[in-house]
């Protein structure tokens, strides 16, 4: 099972939203609406944000959103803000009980 | 509160073992699935594999299968992870992550990681 892609770094400016993109294949993303978004800080462990391609947890703002279309899912940030600087991970169930993550993005607030 | 306390850090020589635990309070441990992450420094995340505490069933994702083992003590409420003829790519936090009450596969409750050190 093969990681899933995303972009190694984004930016944006506060205020500003930013769009973070997760592709994977026909197998994982395409095939299950099972699309969860982690974010992290650094030395801390990762934090639920998105699941279900759009959903948020209770106590997530709702600057934080969720689409999919194909086999590319997709978080974005709106009105950014100094705390939203951090890694952001995606997975999708792989189907057979598995799970897959993405290699992480850097979201940098300049 | 839902926790997931991990064991603390693990230096360790190539071919040895390491075991990590998981002790989960705050809910019904027997509930929910456990999964196991590892992430190697600056990567990403890396899905390692499950069990159930209830019924001890595992499912490990293939890269793993024959060198790791997931266990769990129900009286403790606690999950343990051990892998076996470690390597330098070894060299990782690993985290145990309970898979939510929300619908579909995803991790609402991490432990705090637990850095194993491969290294001779």
């Amino acid at each position: 099972q093969s990681a899933l892609t995303q972009p190694p770094s984004a930016s944006g400016s506060p205020g500003q939203s930013v769009t973070i993109s997760c592709t994977g294949t026909s197998s994982d993303i395409g095939n299950y609406n099972s699309v969860s978004w982690y974010q992290q800080h650094p030395g801390k462990a990762p934090k639920l944000i998105i699941y279900e391609v759009t959903k948020r947890p209770s106590g997530v703002p709702d600057r934080f959103s969720g689409s999919k279309s194909g086999n590319t899912a997709s978080l974005t940030v709106s009105g950014l803000q100094g705390d939203d600087e951090a890694y952001y991970h995606c997975s999708s169930y792989a189907g057979s009980q598995n799970v897959v993550f993405g290699g992480g993005t850097k979201l940098t607030v300049l | 509160q839902v926790q997931l306390v991990q064991s603390g850090a693990e230096v360790k020589k190539p071919g040895a073992s390491v075991r990590v635990s998981c002790q989960a309070s705050g809910y019904t441990f027997s509930g929910s699935f456990i999964h196991w992450v590892r992430q190697a420094p600056g990567q990403g995340l890396e899905w390692m594999g499950w069990i159930i505490p209830y019924s001890g069933a595992t499912n490990y994702a293939q890269k793993f299968k024959g060198s790791v083992s997931m266990t769990r003590d129900t009286s403790i409420s606690t999950a343990y992870m051990e892998l076996t003829s470690l390597r330098s790519d070894d060299t990782a936090t690993y985290y145990c992550a309970r898979e939510s009450v929300y619908d579909g596969t995803n991790f609402d409750f991490w432990g705090q990681g637990t850095l194993v050190t491969v290294s001779s």
